[in-house]
C-alpha cells in the first residue's frame, strides 16, 4: 500500500482567507491528481499534474508536484464558500493499475 | 452528468439479506473501479476491472461479490454483511487501469443493519 498522507484533516476558515493543502507520502508516483467531493457527491477531478517541479494554476487554486513526485500542494487563494468540500489527493502507481488516495481534508469557508 | 451512473442511491439491509449494487458508464472507458468511503479513512480501493477482467482484488471478504458482464456494467453482490460495511460505495471508471481520470458516480449509501 502506498499510503498519502494529507494535512491539515480539517480546516474551517473566513471567505477571503488563503489556504494551503499538503499531500505527502514516501512513494514516488509518476502522476498525481487532486479531487474534490462534495456532500452526497462523487469526487470530482480538479487537476493532474505529471512533471515533477510543476505548477498548475486553475482560477484562485495553485497546485504543485514535488521534484522527487512524493508530495504535493493545493493552495486556494482568496477562499470562496463554494470551495467547501472535502479535498482528495491521488498517485497513480508507476507499476500498478490503479489510483491511491490520500486521507482528505474536508475544508469549510464560512461566508 | 457524470458519465457514470450508480443505483439505488441508498440502501439499508440486514445482515442475512442479498442485495446488488450497479453501475453503469457511458464513457467507453476500459477500466472500471470500486472503492469504498468510510468516516474518517482514505477512499479503499476494492475491485479493478480491465475490459472485463478483474486485475485487482484488495483482499475484500467474499461477502462482496463483483461483477462485470461488459465493459460498460459493474455490479457489486452483497450477501451477509456486517454493520462496519455501512458505508459509501462508489463507482468509478477511467480510460485505462490506473491512467487518466477517475470519473466517480454519486455513490451508493450502504447501511447494514
Amino acid at each position: 500500500t502506498q499510503l498519502l498522507e494529507q494535512s491539515p484533516q480539517f480546516l474551517s476558515i473566513q471567505e477571503g482567507e488563503n489556504l494551503t493543502v499538503y499531500c505527502n507520502s514516501s512513494s514516488v508516483f509518476s502522476s498525481l491528481q487532486w479531487y474534490r467531493q462534495e456532500p452526497g457527491e462523487g469526487p470530482v477531478l480538479l487537476v493532474t499534474v505529471v512533471t515533477g517541479g510543476e505548477v498548475k494554476k486553475l482560477k484562485r487554486l495553485t497546485f504543485q508536484f514535488g521534484d522527487a513526485r512524493k508530495d504535493s500542494s493545493l493552495h486556494i487563494t482568496a477562499a470562496q464558500t463554494g470551495d467547501t468540500g472535502l479535498y482528495l489527493c491521488a498517485g497513480a502507481s508507476r507499476t500498478g493499475n490503479q489510483f491511491y488516495f490520500g486521507t482528505g481534508t474536508s475544508l469549510t469557508v464560512i461566508p | 452528468e457524470t458519465g457514470v451512473t450508480q443505483t439505488p442511491r441508498h440502501l439499508v439491509m440486514g445482515m442475512t439479506n442479498k442485495k446488488s449494487l450497479k453501475c453503469e458508464q457511458h464513457l467507453g472507458h476500459n477500466a472500471m473501479y470500486w472503492y469504498k468511503q468510510s468516516a474518517k479513512k482514505p477512499l479503499e480501493l476494492m475491485f479493478v476491472y480491465s475490459l472485463e477482467e478483474r486485475v485487482e482484488n484488495n483482499s475484500v471478504p467474499s461477502r462482496f461479490s463483483p461483477e462485470c458482464p461488459n465493459s460498460s456494467h459493474l455490479f457489486l453482490h452483497l450477501h451477509t454483511l456486517q454493520p462496519e460495511d455501512s458505508a459509501l460505495y462508489l463507482c468509478a471508471s477511467s480510460q485505462s487501469t490506473g491512467r487518466g481520470e477517475l470519473f466517480f458516480g454519486e455513490g451508493s449509501r450502504l447501511t447494514v443493519l
